[in-house]
Order: structure tokens, then sequence, then C-alpha cells
């Protein structure tokens, strides 16, 4: 089983509409979570850090289940710049911070 | 925020020809430096850490006589593929963290895009 899954998508939403997807991880004991985003044949960039409560940032908002091992991200009223893969990422328990990433959800905005 | 950088950004080379590929970290001192390969549509997956001042651990799989890694000052860790083949070809990938904080962010390199023919 893969560390992290992802549903690949693509998600293809027009301008303004919400959407949302969630990240599987396998290990109970995954410390830390991120979203990054990158653009086609580009690096990963940090969009936003998951914390236990929830967090907000502009049209963006994640959330983490512990319970059931998963981490989600909801993007509101889409911008055509929002087009990107979206990479989930879980720092391992006792791995000196390594990072384990998903393959990624690809989100398509179209106009 | 932090910047590191990497270089090439693309390189093609023969089969049998080796490959370095530079990364640096411009205004933070990188203890630890990660080095990541990424195929279309497939996640990142880690190759080695790099460590400066001692040997690179390496990931189950990675051969670490083929993919050289030479961390020799806080700034500067370089990976070289060694007698490249057209199967090395892939998007690979630095990053560094500021060591000592789990829930800091990973900055990365720009990648470099490598071909092999």
């Amino acid at each position: 089983r893969k560390e992290v899954e992802q549903d690949p998508g693509p998600f293809n939403v027009p301008e303004g509409a919400t959407v949302a997807f969630n990240c599987t991880y396998s290990n109970s004991a995954s410390q830390s979570f991120f979203w990054y985003r990158q653009d086609c044949r580009k690096e990963p960039k940090l969009l936003m850090s998951v914390y236990s409560s929830g967090n907000e940032d502009g049209r963006f908002t994640a959330q983490l289940n512990r319970a059931s091992q998963y981490i989600s991200l909801l993007i509101r009223d889409s911008k055509l710049s929002d087009s990107a893969t979206y990479l989930c990422v879980v720092t391992l328990p006792l791995s000196d911070y390594k990072l384990s990433f998903g393959a990624g959800t690809t989100v398509t905005v179209r106009a | 925020g932090a910047v590191v950088s990497q270089h090439p950004s693309w390189v093609i080379c023969k089969s049998g020809t080796s490959v370095k590929i530079e990364c640096r970290s411009l205004d933070f001192q990188a203890t630890t430096m990660f080095w990541y390969r990424q195929f279309p549509k497939q996640s990142l997956m880690l190759m080695a850490t790099s460590n400066e001042g001692s040997k690179a651990t390496y990931e189950q799989g990675v051969e670490k006589d083929k993919f050289l890694i030479n961390h020799a000052s806080l700034t500067l860790s370089t990976l070289t593929v060694t007698s490249a083949h057209p199967e090395d070809s892939s998007f690979y990938i630095c990053s560094a963290r500021v060591f000592g904080a789990a829930n800091t962010e990973a900055f990365f390199g720009q990648g470099t895009r490598l071909t092999v023919v």
C-alpha cells in the first residue's frame, strides 16, 4: 500500500466553482501534513500546511482527520490560475523529516 | 523565504556519459538536502538524503554507485548520474528544510529535466 494516496483526477471545473479532494495516508504516526502545488514541469511549491484544527488561507481550506487518516483541500471560487496538480505531502515519523508525496490531484479550471 | 537554486534546469546527454546536477541553498545553511526523482504523472520519489560532511543515505532500490551525491559544504549538494541510460531520463529535484523543525516548509530547487538519448 502506498504511503500517501490521492485521487489523480482530473477535476475539471468552471471558474467560480468549488472543488474539493482528499488524500489518505497509511502511517497513523505521521506527524506533519502539507499541500503543495506543482505546475507542469515545475518544482512543487508550498500551498499550505495542514493543522489538526483545520486551517484556511483565502479561498483554500485544509482539514485533517487523524481518525480516518486523511486530509482534504477545498478551493472556493476557483480561478483559472488554480489549474495545477496538488500534491499531498506527509512527514514520516522518526525519519529525519523526510517527506512522502502523493502522486497529485490535477485540477483544471475552465473559463 | 529561503531559496534553493538548482542547475541546470534541463540537460540532454548521450548514453554512457555522466551528468552533474547542483543544488544550492542561497540564503540559509542546509545541513540536509534531499534528492527526488519524478516520472511523468507520478509522485516525487525520494532517492537519497544528503548530509553535509558525511555520506548520503540512499533509499532502498537506489544505486549509490550510479547516483553519486556529494555535500561538501553547507550550501551545496551535487548529484551525479553516472553512465546515464535512457531509463534515467526523469525530472530530478532537490530540496532543503530548516533542520530541527518538523512542521517547516521544504524549499525546492527548480528541478532538472534529464533526457538521455
